[in-house]
């Protein structure tokens, strides 16, 4: 069974088009909830870190939330360059190792 | 400053081979962790090392070893390759054990392929 699932799978958007991406989790005791942003090839890029239901954090034209069940990742008038897939973990537990989702593959054409 | 770096970038063996992937944290942090992640999937867990001790084992077979050195940099090692091992293999290191307030920073990662 799933801990962490990300929806949509895919999204595309056009240049300027605002949307979010959803991330919800079924384990208790959340210790925090992150976002990483990975390019083809390359490793996972920090983005944020959330830890309290009700918290929320920007950078540029992102900005993460969270709720008890669920984050979401809202971009705001979206640039070709941020065309990636976003990935949600959850750390939780007495080890430090996190869950991830599958990720969501954002295009966003000019 | 330099962020966390990996070697080899990439990686090609045969079935029943063994490979050593090598990690170097960024400055200052002491704690290493291993992830998997396979075409389409996200990272999944494989270890965690912090001050050179194992702290944390996800659920792979015990051909996947790790350890940590003095200076913190790591190895994961491999065994007894299967086609099933290809993937790209993630490190990433933390200030300290990846709990609260500790983000995980993530190395470029080494290609495996396994043929």
């Amino acid at each position: 069974e799933d801990q962490v699932t990300q929806s949509p799978e895919a999204l595309r958007l056009q240049e300027g088009e605002s949307s979010s991406l959803n991330c919800s989790y079924t384990v208790s005791g959340l210790r925090g909830l992150f976002w990483y942003r990975q390019d083809p090839g390359k490793g996972p890029e920090f983005l944020f870190t959330l830890y309290s239901a009700g918290e929320e954090k920007e950078k540029e034209r992102l900005k993460a939330t969270l709720t008890k069940k669920e984050s979401f990742l809202h971009i705001t008038a979206p640039k070709p360059e941020d065309s990636a897939t976003y990935l949600c973990a959850v750390l939780w537990g007495s080890q430090g190792n996190l869950i991830f989702g599958k990720g969501t593959k954002l295009s966003v054409k000019p | 400053d330099a962020g966390v770096t990996q070697s080899p970038t990439h990686l090609i063996k045969t079935r029943g081979q063994h490979v050593t992937l090598r990690c170097s944290p960024i400055s200052g942090h002491k704690s290493v962790s291993w992830y998997q992640q396979v075409l389409g999937q996200g990272p999944q867990f494989i270890f965690q090392y912090y001050e050179k001790e194992e702290r944390g084992r996800g659920n792979f077979p015990d051909r996947f070893s790790a350890r940590q050195f003095p200076n913190y940099s790591s190895e994961l090692n491999v065994n007894a390759l299967l086609l099933g091992d290809s993937a790209l293999y993630l490190c990433a290191s933390s200030l300290g054990l990846a709990g609260s307030y500790n983000e995980q920073f993530f190395g470029p990662g080494t290609r495996l392929t396994v043929l």
